[in-house]
Protein backbone atom coordinates (compact mmCIF):
# COMPACT_ATOMS: atom_id res chain seq x y z
CA UNK A 1 0.00 0.00 0.00
CA UNK A 2 0.82 3.60 -0.80
CA UNK A 3 2.17 5.44 2.08
CA UNK A 4 2.92 9.59 2.51
CA UNK A 5 4.76 10.74 5.07
CA UNK A 6 5.19 14.47 6.35
CA UNK A 7 7.32 14.53 8.95
CA UNK A 8 7.16 18.31 10.13
CA UNK A 9 3.64 18.63 12.17
CA UNK A 10 4.62 22.47 12.38
CA UNK A 11 6.20 25.20 10.40
CA UNK A 12 6.71 28.97 10.72
CA UNK A 13 8.21 31.22 8.36
CA UNK A 14 8.49 35.21 8.82
CA UNK A 15 6.67 36.89 5.99
CA UNK A 16 8.44 37.55 3.04
CA UNK A 17 11.18 34.64 3.87
CA UNK A 18 10.96 30.98 1.98
CA UNK A 19 10.11 28.02 3.69
CA UNK A 20 10.14 24.28 2.45
CA UNK A 21 7.71 22.15 3.48
CA UNK A 22 9.03 18.37 3.24
CA UNK A 23 6.89 15.07 2.22
CA UNK A 24 8.20 11.36 1.32
CA UNK A 25 6.11 8.62 -0.09
CA UNK A 26 6.21 4.62 -0.41
CA UNK A 27 5.13 3.24 -3.51
CA UNK A 28 6.48 0.85 -5.99
CA UNK A 29 4.75 2.36 -8.93
CA UNK A 30 6.31 4.21 -11.53
CA UNK A 31 3.77 6.47 -13.01
CA UNK A 32 2.02 8.38 -10.35
CA UNK A 33 0.90 11.92 -9.78
CA UNK A 34 1.85 14.01 -7.02
CA UNK A 35 -0.36 16.96 -5.21
CA UNK A 36 -0.01 19.70 -2.43
CA UNK A 37 -3.14 21.03 -1.05
CA UNK A 38 -3.70 24.00 1.16
CA UNK A 39 -6.78 23.76 3.91
CA UNK A 40 -6.95 27.37 5.42
CA UNK A 41 -9.03 27.79 8.24
CA UNK A 42 -12.06 28.07 6.20
CA UNK A 43 -11.29 24.35 6.03
CA UNK A 44 -11.46 24.59 2.30
CA UNK A 45 -9.32 22.18 0.51
CA UNK A 46 -7.24 23.94 -2.42
CA UNK A 47 -5.12 22.80 -5.17
CA UNK A 48 -1.49 24.30 -5.06
CA UNK A 49 0.33 22.41 -7.41
CA UNK A 50 0.95 18.90 -9.24
CA UNK A 51 3.56 17.02 -10.34
CA UNK A 52 3.79 13.98 -12.70
CA UNK A 53 6.25 11.47 -11.97
CA UNK A 54 6.90 10.72 -15.71
CA UNK A 55 8.40 14.43 -15.66
CA UNK A 56 11.72 15.52 -14.65
CA UNK A 57 11.29 18.99 -14.36
CA UNK A 58 9.98 20.65 -11.67
CA UNK A 59 6.59 22.05 -10.93
CA UNK A 60 6.15 25.91 -10.47
CA UNK A 61 2.71 27.93 -9.74
CA UNK A 62 3.70 31.58 -8.81
CA UNK A 63 5.37 31.71 -5.68
CA UNK A 64 5.42 27.60 -4.98
CA UNK A 65 7.58 25.29 -6.14
CA UNK A 66 8.31 21.54 -5.70
CA UNK A 67 11.68 19.67 -5.38
CA UNK A 68 10.81 16.18 -6.80
CA UNK A 69 13.33 13.73 -6.46
CA UNK A 70 11.70 10.70 -7.86
CA UNK A 71 14.52 7.95 -6.21
CA UNK A 72 14.27 9.42 -2.94
CA UNK A 73 10.69 9.24 -2.97
CA UNK A 74 10.82 13.09 -1.86
CA UNK A 75 8.47 15.55 -2.99
CA UNK A 76 8.50 19.42 -0.72
CA UNK A 77 7.12 22.74 -1.07
CA UNK A 78 9.20 25.53 -1.51
CA UNK A 79 6.98 28.65 -0.71
CA UNK A 80 8.52 31.70 -1.86
CA UNK A 81 8.03 35.46 -0.23
CA UNK A 82 5.79 34.14 2.40
CA UNK A 83 2.26 35.92 3.11
CA UNK A 84 -0.26 35.80 5.69
CA UNK A 85 -2.31 34.10 3.82
CA UNK A 86 -0.23 31.08 3.45
CA UNK A 87 -0.91 30.26 6.76
CA UNK A 88 -2.68 27.01 6.47
CA UNK A 89 -2.45 23.06 6.79
CA UNK A 90 -0.56 22.03 4.03
CA UNK A 91 -1.32 18.32 2.46
CA UNK A 92 0.95 16.10 0.56
CA UNK A 93 -1.17 13.76 -1.60
CA UNK A 94 -0.55 10.46 -4.20
CA UNK A 95 -2.25 9.42 -6.54
CA UNK A 96 -0.85 6.60 -8.94
CA UNK A 97 -2.00 6.11 -12.22
CA UNK A 98 -4.70 4.20 -13.60
CA UNK A 99 -8.48 4.00 -13.40
CA UNK A 100 -10.57 2.27 -10.71
CA UNK A 101 -9.23 1.34 -7.66
CA UNK A 102 -5.76 2.83 -8.53
CA UNK A 103 -7.17 6.42 -8.82
CA UNK A 104 -7.86 7.36 -4.96
CA UNK A 105 -5.55 9.92 -3.54
CA UNK A 106 -3.84 9.53 -0.17
CA UNK A 107 -3.14 11.64 1.75
CA UNK A 108 0.09 12.37 4.46
CA UNK A 109 -0.80 13.89 8.07
CA UNK A 110 -0.65 17.40 6.97
CA UNK A 111 1.76 20.27 8.37
CA UNK A 112 0.57 23.72 10.17
CA UNK A 113 2.36 26.67 8.35
CA UNK A 114 2.28 29.47 10.85
CA UNK A 115 3.56 32.66 8.75
CA UNK A 116 4.78 35.96 10.83
CA UNK A 117 5.58 39.18 10.73
CA UNK B 1 -19.27 25.93 -12.38
CA UNK B 2 -20.41 26.30 -9.13
CA UNK B 3 -17.86 23.35 -8.05
CA UNK B 4 -18.59 20.76 -5.47
CA UNK B 5 -21.87 21.39 -3.20
CA UNK B 6 -21.92 20.22 -0.02
CA UNK B 7 -24.54 20.29 2.56
CA UNK B 8 -25.15 20.91 5.11
CA UNK B 9 -22.41 23.36 6.14
CA UNK B 10 -22.85 22.44 9.79
CA UNK B 11 -24.76 20.03 11.39
CA UNK B 12 -25.42 19.14 15.00
CA UNK B 13 -27.56 15.82 15.82
CA UNK B 14 -28.47 14.29 19.16
CA UNK B 15 -26.68 11.08 19.82
CA UNK B 16 -28.76 7.69 18.11
CA UNK B 17 -30.38 10.14 15.57
CA UNK B 18 -29.86 9.35 11.87
CA UNK B 19 -27.83 12.15 10.13
CA UNK B 20 -27.54 12.40 6.20
CA UNK B 21 -25.30 13.92 4.10
CA UNK B 22 -24.86 15.42 0.98
CA UNK B 23 -22.86 15.96 -2.41
CA UNK B 24 -23.51 17.39 -5.85
CA UNK B 25 -20.14 16.81 -7.70
CA UNK B 26 -19.08 19.04 -10.45
CA UNK B 27 -20.78 18.14 -14.06
CA UNK B 28 -18.66 15.89 -16.05
CA UNK B 29 -16.72 14.59 -13.14
CA UNK B 30 -17.21 10.76 -13.19
CA UNK B 31 -15.41 9.44 -9.67
CA UNK B 32 -16.76 10.58 -6.12
CA UNK B 33 -15.06 10.24 -2.87
CA UNK B 34 -16.42 10.84 0.74
CA UNK B 35 -13.20 12.03 3.28
CA UNK B 36 -14.00 12.21 7.19
CA UNK B 37 -11.19 14.69 8.87
CA UNK B 38 -10.33 14.44 12.83
CA UNK B 39 -8.09 15.98 14.54
CA UNK B 40 -6.79 12.65 15.87
CA UNK B 41 -6.82 10.29 12.31
CA UNK B 42 -5.95 13.26 9.54
CA UNK B 43 -8.12 12.70 6.43
CA UNK B 44 -9.87 9.07 5.95
CA UNK B 45 -11.30 8.35 2.58
CA UNK B 46 -14.54 6.61 3.62
CA UNK B 47 -15.84 5.62 -0.13
CA UNK B 48 -15.72 6.74 -3.52
CA UNK B 49 -17.26 5.93 -6.87
CA UNK B 50 -16.72 5.67 -10.12
CA UNK B 51 -19.46 6.26 -13.15
CA UNK B 52 -21.79 6.28 -10.12
CA UNK B 53 -20.83 2.45 -8.74
CA UNK B 54 -19.06 1.83 -5.54
CA UNK B 55 -15.59 1.24 -6.28
CA UNK B 56 -14.31 0.34 -2.75
CA UNK B 57 -15.99 0.99 0.16
CA UNK B 58 -13.16 -0.39 2.39
CA UNK B 59 -12.68 2.96 4.82
CA UNK B 60 -16.47 3.00 5.64
CA UNK B 61 -16.21 2.24 9.23
CA UNK B 62 -19.41 0.36 10.63
CA UNK B 63 -22.23 -0.76 9.21
CA UNK B 64 -23.86 2.81 10.48
CA UNK B 65 -22.52 4.28 7.36
CA UNK B 66 -23.52 3.99 4.22
CA UNK B 67 -23.36 5.83 0.87
CA UNK B 68 -25.37 6.00 -2.33
CA UNK B 69 -24.92 7.90 -5.50
CA UNK B 70 -28.28 7.04 -7.20
CA UNK B 71 -27.24 9.37 -10.37
CA UNK B 72 -24.59 11.72 -11.57
CA UNK B 73 -24.87 14.65 -9.72
CA UNK B 74 -26.06 13.45 -6.16
CA UNK B 75 -25.00 11.10 -3.53
CA UNK B 76 -25.30 11.15 0.09
CA UNK B 77 -23.60 9.37 2.66
CA UNK B 78 -25.86 8.43 5.70
CA UNK B 79 -24.97 7.54 9.50
CA UNK B 80 -27.96 5.41 11.38
CA UNK B 81 -27.48 5.47 14.49
CA UNK B 82 -25.36 8.21 14.50
CA UNK B 83 -22.50 8.52 17.66
CA UNK B 84 -20.32 11.09 19.68
CA UNK B 85 -17.21 9.84 18.17
CA UNK B 86 -18.51 10.31 14.47
CA UNK B 87 -18.28 14.12 15.28
CA UNK B 88 -16.05 15.11 12.27
CA UNK B 89 -15.85 16.95 9.15
CA UNK B 90 -16.91 15.10 6.15
CA UNK B 91 -15.92 16.29 2.81
CA UNK B 92 -16.88 15.36 -0.40
CA UNK B 93 -14.73 15.52 -3.47
CA UNK B 94 -15.26 14.82 -7.58
CA UNK B 95 -12.17 14.34 -10.03
CA UNK B 96 -12.91 13.71 -14.47
CA UNK B 97 -12.18 10.57 -15.57
CA UNK B 98 -7.99 11.05 -15.74
CA UNK B 99 -5.90 11.43 -12.42
CA UNK B 100 -3.87 14.49 -13.81
CA UNK B 101 -6.52 16.62 -12.36
CA UNK B 102 -6.53 15.77 -8.85
CA UNK B 103 -9.70 16.21 -7.08
CA UNK B 104 -12.03 19.18 -6.37
CA UNK B 105 -13.34 19.36 -3.06
CA UNK B 106 -16.85 20.69 -1.26
CA UNK B 107 -16.62 22.58 1.68
CA UNK B 108 -17.11 20.00 3.90
CA UNK B 109 -20.03 19.52 6.52
CA UNK B 110 -18.91 19.44 10.62
CA UNK B 111 -20.91 17.28 12.13
CA UNK B 112 -21.09 17.08 15.80
CA UNK B 113 -23.24 14.31 17.31
CA UNK B 114 -24.02 15.09 21.38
Amino acid sequence: AQTVTQSQPEMSVQEAETVTLSCTYDTSESDYYLFWYKQPPSRQMILVIRQEAYKQQNATENRFSVNFQKAAKSFSLKISDSQLGDAAMYFCAYRPFGTGTASKLTFGTGTRLQVTL
Amino acid sequence: DAGVIQSPRHEVTEMGQEVTLRCKPISGHNSLFWYRQTMMRGLELLIYFNNNVPIDDSGMPEDRFSAKMPNASFSTLKIQPSEPRDSAVYFCASSPGTEYYGYTFGSGTRLTVV
